[in-house]
């Protein structure tokens, strides 16, 4: 299994509150990745990095920002929760193949985010 | 864009039953990569395989095989002798275009294996 853990794994939070997800690697992987996890959508993606201090948007971005000041760690931010925020939260890791192409991404074991 | 598209929402069979679940993507690009995961009741992500454009062959693991078919945008997943430990959520996956960064999923398909 991948070495990636997520903290925390549960949070209950209240509207405009901020928050702040850990995503911990110990596999020295270049690309993160945080997604949220909502029925009726499957995954989609929030935002990547691609290295340390680069990141990336995803599909749905708006209302998270992030950061990446060591190989190791990628941390999710939501600066003002809301309701709709409430979701599970995955991080994932993949290394880079010869190329620059992404391997395939291996997924931490979530976040439970309630946004009451 | 992309898209990938589940339309199986559910599905329940007899343990030992086979089963197919079905995958159908769209992507403009000639270089695409397609995966499936398997999310059991305890909600990991538990990658099963990756499959490049470029190759059409299937794939048999176990009692799990699955058929890419580029012709018809198609990559389905079929479990052989279903076993209650096969219960999960499973997704199906697409990236394409330079790199891996942009992992569109479907919906996914709740399998329920009844003992």
């Amino acid at each position: 299994d991948a070495g990636i853990t997520q903290s925390p794994r549960h949070k209950v939070t209240e509207t405009g509150t901020p928050v702040t997800l850990r995503c911990h690697q110990t596999e020295n992987h270049r690309y993160m990745y945080w997604y949220r996890q909502d029925p009726g959508h499957g995954l989609r993606l929030i935002h990547y990095s691609y290295g340390v201090k680069d990141t990336d948007k995803g599909e749905v971005s708006d209302g998270y920002s992030v950061s990446r000041s060591k190989t190791e760690d990628f941390l999710l931010t939501l600066e003002s929760a809301t309701s709709s925020q409430t979701s599970v939260y995955f991080c994932a890791i993949s290394e880079i193949l010869a190329g620059g192409r992404a391997d395939t991404q291996y997924f931490g074991p979530g976040t439970r985010l309630t946004v009451l | 864009a992309q898209k990938v598209t589940q339309a199986q929402t559910e599905i329940s069979v007899v343990e030992k039953e086979d089963v197919t679940l079905d995958c159908v993507y769209e992507t403009r690009d000639t270089t695409y990569y397609l995966f499936w995961y398997k999310q059991p009741p305890s909600g990991e992500l538990v990658f099963l395989i990756r499959r490049n454009s470029f190759d059409e062959q299937n794939e048999i693991s176990g009692r799990y095989s699955w058929n890419f078919q580029k012709s018809t945008s198609s990559f389905n997943f079929t479990i052989t002798a279903s076993q209650v430990v096969d219960s999960a959520v499973y997704f199906c996956a697409l990236t394409s275009g330079f790199g891996n960064e942009k992992l569109t999923f479907g919906t996914g398909t709740r399998l329920t294996i009844i003992p």
